[in-house]
C-alpha cells in the first residue's frame, strides 16, 4: 500500500493479556516512530528506529513496552501484561531519509487498545 | 514545561468563516520545525503544514496559513473559508534540532466544530 499500515485496528484485552500491534511503513522508510494516544489527548512519543536500530526508547512508560524491527521494514510493539492504563491508540509514522524539505511523519491510522 | 501549548480546547466555527487555532511553543534551539496536523474521527493524522524557524514568510499552504511569530512564540494555524469537513482534531508540533531521529512533540490538541 502507499501509505502506513496498522493492525489490527482495534483491540479488546483483558487485564494481564499480552497483545502485539503492527506496523508496516511506506516502502524505503528509514525512520519509524510509534506515540502512544490517550483518550482527548495529543501523541506521546514512545520510540524511534532507524532501519533495525532503537536508537530512542525513552518514551516506552514502563518495562511491559517492547518494540522490535528485525529486518529494518515492519515493526511490532508488544505490551506485555496489560493494564488498564494502557488503554490508547497507538501511532505508528514513518519518514524517509534524507527527510525532504519539511520532514513531517507520515502516519498510520493507529490501533485502539480497550484494556478491561 | 510544556513544549507546545494548545489553549483552546475546542471551537465553534460558523461555515464559510475564518477560525485562528493558537500554538506557543518554547524552545532554546536556534533551530527547529512547527507542524500542524489534522486527526478527523478516523484516526489518521494528515500533515496540514510547516513552518521553519529560519523561514523569512509565514506558511500557506491552500485554505491554511500559519501566523509564525518567533518573538513571542507562536505558530498559530489560520484555517480561511471553513467547511464541515474541517471538523476534526488539530494538533500543533515542534521538531527540534536535538530531537530523536526527527521525533515531533505535539500539543494537546484543539477540537475544531464546523456549523453549518
Amino acid at each position: 500500500g502507499a501509505g502506513v499500515s496498522q493492525s489490527p485496528r482495534y483491540k479488546v484485552a483483558k487485564r494481564g493479556q499480552d497483545v502485539a500491534l503492527r506496523c508496516d511503513p511506506i516502502s524505503g522508510h528509514v525512520s519509524l516512530f510509534w506515540y502512544q494516544q490517550a483518550l482527548g489527548q495529543g501523541p506521546e512519543f514512545l520510540t524511534y528506529f532507524q532501519n533495525e536500530a532503537q536508537l530512542d526508547k525513552s518514551g516506552l512508560p514502563s518495562d511491559r513496552f517492547f518494540a522490535e524491527r528485525p529486518e529494518g521494514s515492519v515493526s511490532t510493539l508488544k505490551i506485555q501484561r496489560t493494564q488498564q492504563e494502557d488503554s490508547a491508540v497507538y501511532l505508528c509514522a514513518s519518514i524517509p531519509y534524507p527527510r525532504g524539505n519539511t520532514g513531517e511523519l507520515f502516519f498510520g491510522e493507529g490501533s485502539r487498545l480497550t484494556v478491561l | 514545561a510544556q513544549k507546545i501549548t494548545q489553549t483552546q480546547p475546542g471551537m465553534f466555527v460558523q461555515e464559510k468563516e475564518a477560525v485562528t487555532l493558537d500554538c506557543t511553543y518554547d524552545t532554546s534551539d536556534p533551530s527547529y520545525g512547527l507542524f500542524w496536523y489534522k486527526q478527523p474521527s478516523s484516526g489518521e493524522m494528515i500533515f496540514l503544514i510547516y513552518q521553519g524557524s529560519y523561514d523569512q514568510q509565514n506558511a500557506t499552504e491552500g485554505r491554511y496559513s500559519l501566523n509564525f511569530q518567533k518573538a513571542r512564540k507562536s505558530a498559530n494555524l489560520v484555517i480561511s473559508a471553513s467547511q464541515l469537513g474541517d471538523s476534526a482534531m488539530y494538533f500543533c508540533a515542534m521538531r527540534e534540532v536535538n530531537n530523536a531521529g526527527n521525533m515531533l512533540t505535539f500539543g494537546g490538541g484543539t477540537r475544531l466544530m464546523v456549523k453549518p
